[in-house]
């Protein structure tokens, strides 16, 4: 399995409450992602890294901001917490070029209340 | 921009059974990556299998295979000799080559009936 953790697990937070979301890797993948997951939409791409301070938006970017300052580390934060961000939120990396697919953290389970 | 639609919401299957799940994708690139991931209860992401686009032989790996109409922008799954441990929702994601971001689509959840 590919060495990706996240943290926290799972958070409840009120809404207009600052939350960073913690990516770690262990695999030195260049490239790394942020998802977000709710139901009938499958994952979308919220943002991505392709290298440290190297950042770009995805197709759900709105009140999310991202930052990577270690090969190792990608953080999502939501500035001001949401309910519309309630969601399962999954940290991805990639090899990146040709190899083309994707692993997986295990989620973090985030509920704005 | 590229979409990916996965027609069924849910399929369901009898133990040793096949199933076929359909994927359809919308692109005009010639080179690309199509993907099947799985994703069971506990909610962990799953590569199941892996095709290029170049590639005219339809990837298999052990139970799983796909068909990949290139023409019709298709890509099914057949999983075969269903086993319980096949319960999960499964997505079919889409990457063009060297474009390092994928697309998925909405997901099938594939129920596994003994």
């Amino acid at each position: 399995d590919a060495g990706i953790t996240q943290s926290p697990r799972h958070k409840v937070t009120e809404t207009g409450t600052p939350v960073t979301l913690r990516c770690h890797q262990t695999e030195n993948h260049r490239y790394m992602y942020w998802y977000r997951q709710d139901p009938g939409h499958g994952l979308r791409l919220i943002h991505y890294s392709y290298g440290v301070k190297d950042t770009d938006k995805g197709e759900v970017s709105d009140g999310y901001s991202v930052s990577r300052s270690k090969t190792e580390d990608f953080l999502l934060t939501l500035e001001s917490a949401t309910s519309s961000q309630t969601s399962v939120y999954f940290c991805a990396i990639s090899e990146g070029g040709h190899v083309g697919e994707q692993y997986f953290g295990p989620g973090t389970r985030l509920t704005v209340t | 921009a590229q979409t990916v639609t996965q027609s069924q919401p849910e399929m369901s299957v009898q133990e040793a059974e096949t199933v076929t799940l359909s994927c359809t994708y919308d692109t005009s690139e010639s080179d690309y990556y199509l993907f099947w991931y799985k994703q069971p209860p506990s909610r962990q992401m799953i590569l199941v299998i892996r095709q290029e686009a170049y590639k005219q032989q339809n990837a298999t790996e052990n139970r799983f295979s796909v068909n990949f109409q290139k023409a019709a922008k298709s890509f099914s799954l057949k999983i075969s000799d269903s086993q319980l441990g096949d319960a999960a929702m499964y997505f079919c994601a889409y990457g063009k080559a060297a474009g390092n971001k994928l697309t998925f689509g909405g997901g099938t959840r594939v129920l596994v009936k003994p």
